[in-house]
């Protein structure tokens, strides 16, 4: 069964630090892999995915991600925050079918 | 309009109420879902509608009653429901399955509190 692993519920970091946010996945087949993020009182909404090509994925608003397969890792990163980036962030992953997997969440906090 | 609409936003209802929640999505999509968010939990996928067919549906308690009239409405009907079920319920809609080949897009959720 796929299945996603978000490393802390929570994350603190000062304006213009590097943000990382850790996502493992587990998949018995090759996987697609997504990052989505929801602002207080909205709905999720993606911020990039992998789909076997490139390894490192693009996003928007300054987030990238990159897919290692030997360390089933997918982990989000942004070189410098900002105070508009405080949301919760959700690792996904999805084989060939209907289903979304999501992760339990990373709550990320931006200090001035 | 945005692109996937929820109501109510919020809703509290008793053990023995019945009430729907209502979305409806403009993207022109195939594909609509519910899904629950309970606090430190992963989101949970409860229901799968393809062209109006349900395609999935994830053992989910008899007590909630999904309906899909047409491609761009979905309902989620309540009938007796417990206080665990409290959580926020969230829509999405894609363009078609598998989900992989495109996105989701979620509305902003009805947040149901059951007394």
């Amino acid at each position: 069964a796929q299945s996603v692993t978000q490393l802390g519920s929570h994350v603190s970091v000062s304006e213009g630090a590097l943000v990382l946010l850790r996502c493992n996945y587990s998949s018995s087949v090759p996987p697609y892999l997504f990052w989505y993020v929801q602002y207080p009182n909205q709905g999720l909404q993606l911020l990039l995915k992998y789909t076997s090509a490139a390894t490192l994925v693009k996003g928007i608003n300054g987030f990238e991600a990159e897919f290692k397969k030997s360390e089933t890792s997918f982990h989000l990163t942004k070189p410098s925050a900002h105070m508009s980036d405080a949301a919760e962030y959700f690792c996904a992953v999805s084989d060939n079918t209907d289903k979304l997997i999501f992760g339990t969440g990373t709550r990320l906090q931006v200090f001035p | 309009e945005t692109g996937v609409t929820q109501t109510p936003r919020h809703l509290v209802m008793g053990m023995t109420n019945k009430k729907s929640l209502k979305c409806e999505q403009h993207l022109g999509h195939n594909a609509m879902y519910w899904y629950k968010q309970s606090a430190k939990k992963p989101l949970e996928l409860m229901f799968v509608y393809s062209l109006e067919e349900r395609v999935e549906n994830n053992s989910v308690p008899s007590r909630f009653s999904p309906e899909c009239p047409n491609s761009s409405h979905l309902f989620l009907h309540l009938h007796t429901l417990q206080p665990e079920d409290s959580a926020l319920y969230l829509c999405a809609s894609s363009q078609g399955i598998p989900v992989h080949t495109g996105e989701l897009f979620f509305g902003e959720g009805s947040r149901l509190t059951v007394l």
